[in-house]
């Protein structure tokens, strides 16, 4: 049982690069997020997936895309990298109790 | 949208002292309230957890404790330990998207 992983740990772009991160889970949740996490600002909400073939915006969704690919994975992409979105980035896995993810670190330059 | 706030932003405890902290929380439907501890490098974990229908909750040296009216929670640590410095999240939801609104982070020190 592995919980919530994450693909990959760390990443390196240039501006203007494409990337998707990788989510899985193992514990037969309905709901996963994309968090992402600076310095100060806490954890927020990126896009969520209430259950298998739905998606929602969270509270800083633009530059990203998302694809709820099964009930285990979901998937974050960033079509055109800028370096604002230099972040640690988490998914997780619930509902109420949500499980995280090892997280990733993208640098973008 | 929901909007958390989290005091203090650091903390710095006397080991087996208490630790104390404050998140106050603004959309009034939410009704679900965890914290979370996360060591430098790590992923966010659980400790504990306390919906709208209960006061206070307790687990061994943590506690929760809500006040619905005022729209605020606050997370107990007694007897503090050195393995208890880390960083730690407030966090709201509702119900009915199970959208987890986090809190800035407090940073607790646990002074040897």
């Amino acid at each position: 049982n592995a919980g919530v992983t994450q693909t990959p740990k760390f990443q390196v772009l240039k501006t203007g690069q494409s990337m998707t991160l990788q989510c899985a889970q193992d514990m037969n949740h309905n709901s996963m997020y994309w968090y992402r996490q600076d310095p100060g600002m806490g954890l927020r909400l990126i896009y969520y997936s209430a259950s298998e073939g739905t998606t929602d915006k969270g509270e800083v969704p633009n530059g990203y895309n998302v694809s709820r690919l099964n009930k285990r994975e979901f998937s974050l992409r960033l079509e055109s990298a800028a370096p604002s979105q230099t972040s640690v980035y988490f998914c997780a896995s619930g509902p109420y109790e949500q499980y995280f993810g090892p997280g990733t670190r993208l640098t973008v330059t | 949208g929901e909007n958390v706030e989290q005091h203090p932003s650091t903390l710095s405890v006397q080991e087996g002292d208490s630790a104390v902290i404050k998140c106050t929380y603004s959309d009034s439907a939410s009704n679900y309230f965890p914290w979370y501890k996360q060591e430098l490098g790590k992923r966010p974990q659980l400790i504990i957890d306390i919906r709208s229908n209960v006061g206070e909750k307790k687990d061994q040296r943590i506690a929760v404790t809500l006040n619905k009216t005022a729209k605020h929670f606050s997370l107990h640590i007694t007897e503090t330990q050195p393995e208890d410095s880390a960083v730690y999240f407030c966090a709201a939801s509702r119900s009915n998207d199970y959208k987890l609104s986090f809190g800035a982070g407090t940073t607790v020190t646990v002074r040897a």
